[in-house]
């Protein structure tokens, strides 16, 4: 069956540096990539789509790979700050459908 | 802004009673979803719609239904609700495929059943 792996342990890092979250997928040949940032009691927010011929993708401090071979895809957020503090989402498409498979999300705490 | 919004953000219920959840999306989307996230089991697709009237099942659809009368609006439905059903609900949008691949979320309903 279809699998997504996201570190469930919180990752805590100090203001400053680089995160790195990792996707990693199994049983799988999305069409495309996306993750997503929840807050405490709020809903998903979309950042970032990758398609599957696509190898990186950038938005500000925001940067995705995407590796179908490895079936994995990294996120970084460089300069990270307190205010990326939250839960970020891994979310696979098929394509032609929106119908999406979610990770289970990753913590990340941003400390002074 | 694409705006979805939910009719509740806290929701107490009974055992055995029959609970609607509503979610109502401002952008004219054909395909909404509702999901429930549960901490360590992520977020599941119960339901979603391509169109009005239109529903398929998603991954965990049992003890719920759904309902589009409207495009805006979609609804989820607990017949009985039973206590495995408390969790956070959310509701998404989206355009039609191959305009977008994003969903939009609503802020969610957090549903206790008691």
């Amino acid at each position: 069956s279809q699998k997504i792996e996201q570190n469930s342990e919180a990752l805590n890092i100090q203001e400053g540096k680089t995160a790195t979250l990792t996707c990693n997928y199994t049983n799988y040949s999305p069409a495309y990539l996306q993750w997503y940032r929840q807050d405490p009691g709020r809903g998903p927010v979309f950042l970032l789509l990758i398609r599957e011929n696509e190898k990186e993708k950038r938005k500000e401090r925001l940067k995705v790979t995407f590796d179908t071979t490895l079936k994995q895809s990294l996120f970084h957020i460089t300069a990270s700050q307190p205010a990326d503090s939250a839960t970020y989402l891994c979310a696979l498409g098929p394509g032609g459908g929106n119908k999406l498979t979610f990770g289970t999300g990753t913590q990340l705490k941003v400390e002074l | 802004d694409v705006k979805v919004t939910q009719s509740s953000r806290y929701l107490v219920k009974r055992t055995g009673e029959k609970v609607f959840l509503e979610c109502v999306q401002d952008m004219d989307h054909e395909n909404m979803f509702w999901y429930r996230q549960d901490p360590g089991l992520g977020l599941r697709l119960i339901y979603f719609s391509y169109d009005v009237k239109m529903k398929e099942k998603g991954d965990i659809p049992e003890g719920y239904s759904v309902s589009r009368e409207k495009k805006e609006r979609f609804s989820l439905i607990l017949e009985s609700a039973s206590t495995n059903q408390t969790s956070m609900y959310l509701c998404a949008s989206s355009p039609p495929a191959g305009l977008t691949d994003t969903q939009y979320f609503g802020p969610g309903t957090r549903l206790t059943v008691l």
